[in-house]
């Protein structure tokens, strides 16, 4: 199965208000990323999170990492309806070899 | 805006047929990768690259074959479309040179169709 799940797997709320996104993965990473995809569009990186930080904040965007349960979070606050878009998590494995294992997505739509 | 390159956007082809898609970044990044997309949202990595003359295949299976021969450059090619190619196709760069996998810059990506 996928090295990283998520979980919702879609997700729609109100706008102003917040969404939190979770994923879980498998083995030790050296980091997790998040990725958003607007529909039909390539990917964009949004974080990088690495394996010894805890937290990490950009924007209104906040990413928790907890290696002990291998998750993490994305929460974004605050959202308006151009937040809507896919969100992906994507692990660095260690020993991986240097490439990006995605996970399965958090489809988001933001209403009005 | 990533600098990286993705042709066709689109492309509908009848079963059979050989098919490149192109891939180019003017970022200068060793390392090029290309990722497929079903329907269903999840991304496979098919092949990857950390330079020139250098090629490896993904976790997924894949058909197609891919070539690395200047820098910016890393097209994708199927000899004998089948629609189960049928899918969308992600090319992605990072730099090389460091510890970990840093970001990827991705390409609009080409969805392909084998009737």
């Amino acid at each position: 199965s996928q090295q990283g799940e998520e979980d919702p797997q879609a997700l729609s709320i109100q706008e102003g208000e917040n969404a939190t996104m979770n994923c879980s993965y498998k083995t030790s990473i050296n980091n997790l990323q998040w990725y958003r995809q607007n529909s039909g569009r390539g990917l964009v990186h949004l974080i990088l999170i690495r394996s010894n930080e805890r937290e990490k904040h950009s924007g209104r965007l906040r990413v928790t990492l907890d290696t002990s349960k291998k998750s993490s979070s994305l929460l974004i606050t605050a959202s308006r309806a151009a937040d809507t878009a896919s969100y992906f998590c994507a692990t660095d494995i260690t020993g991986g070899g240097n490439k990006l294992t995605f996970g399965t997505g958090t489809q988001l739509k933001v209403e009005l | 805006e990533a600098d990286i390159y993705q042709t066709p956007r689109y492309l509908v082809i009848g079963t059979g047929k050989k098919i490149t898609l192109e891939c180019s970044q003017t970022m200068g990044h060793d390392k090029m990768y290309w990722y497929q997309q079903d329907p269903g949202m999840e991304l496979h990595l098919i092949h990857y690259s950390y330079g020139v003359n250098s090629t490896e295949k993904g976790d997924l299976s894949s058909e197609s074959t891919v070539s690395r021969i200047r820098t910016e450059h890393f097209p994708l090619t199927l000899e004998s479309a089948r629609p189960s190619h049928t899918s969308q196709y992600l090319c992605a760069s990072s730099e090389y040179g460091r510890a970990d996998t840093g970001e990827l810059f991705f390409g609009e990506g080409s969805r392909l169709t084998v009737l």
